[in-house]
């Protein structure tokens, strides 16, 4: 079955540490998205890629950084210039050209120790 | 910047009882979508509006789009426990990198 695919479920960061949260959809789909979300916060935007190789801040990318090597990959790094990084991390996915919004990984829940 | 308003924020319902999310955004757009988050789950996609009074249903659910007021509603008819969950409504913000603006969620509990 096609989807996509968040690791890990939990992970937990220790102060000063970077982390890295791995997306992968086997649906090919061009664009893909990274949304972190808070309680009552709804979703909020980190950033996006259209195509490979290329890639657009969000609304807070601040202490996040991603690459898009691959078309199916999409990981997100999570630095420690990133203060209050505690969250649950939404990857998605659409094909361009659709009309049919995003499809939604499993997300990754982080806690910093 | 296109701003995206549920309310309420929280609804307590009983079972069997009708009630409506809606759903205010600031700026034009014609693409509305709904999903729905289980706790500590994904978001599932529940309908897509894409024009002007754009009706869409699935069981109790029924949403609608009026892109002239800038309001989507999500109507729930004779709820059920089972429609305990989060439900987010968002806005596509135009352009060709496909945005969606996300509102802050309504947490739906049925009571029976």
């Amino acid at each position: 079955d096609g989807g996509i695919t968040q690791s890990p479920k939990y992970l937990f960061r220790k102060e000063g540490q970077n982390v890295t949260l791995s997306c992968e959809q086997n649906l090919n789909h061009d664009a893909m998205y990274w949304y972190r979300q808070d309680p009552g916060q709804g979703l909020r935007l980190i950033y996006y890629s259209q195509i490979v190789n290329d890639f657009q801040k969000g609304d807070i990318a601040e202490g996040y950084s991603v690459s898009r090597e691959k078309k199916e990959s999409f990981p997100l790094t999570v630095t420690s210039a990133q203060k209050n990084p505690t969250a649950f991390y939404l990857c998605a996915s659409r094909s361009a050209g659709s009309y049919d919004g995003y499809t939604f990984g499993s997300g990754t829940r982080l806690t910093v120790v | 910047e296109l701003k995206v308003e549920q309310n309420p924020l929280f609804l307590s319902m009983q079972e069997g009882k009708n009630y409506t999310i809606y759903c205010n955004y600031s700026t034009t757009s014609d693409r509305l979508y709904w999903y729905r988050q289980d706790p500590g789950k994904s978001l599932e996609s529940l309908f897509v509006l894409l024009s002007n009074g754009a009706v869409k249903q699935e069981g109790r659910l029924m949403a609608s789009l009026d892109t002239k007021a800038r309001l989507s509603t999500l109507h729930i008819t004779a709820a059920v426990h089972d429609l305990s969950a989060t439900y987010f409504c968002a806005a596509y913000s135009g352009g060709s990198n496909y945005k969606l603006t996300f509102g802050k969620g309504t947490l739906l509990t049925v009571n029976p």
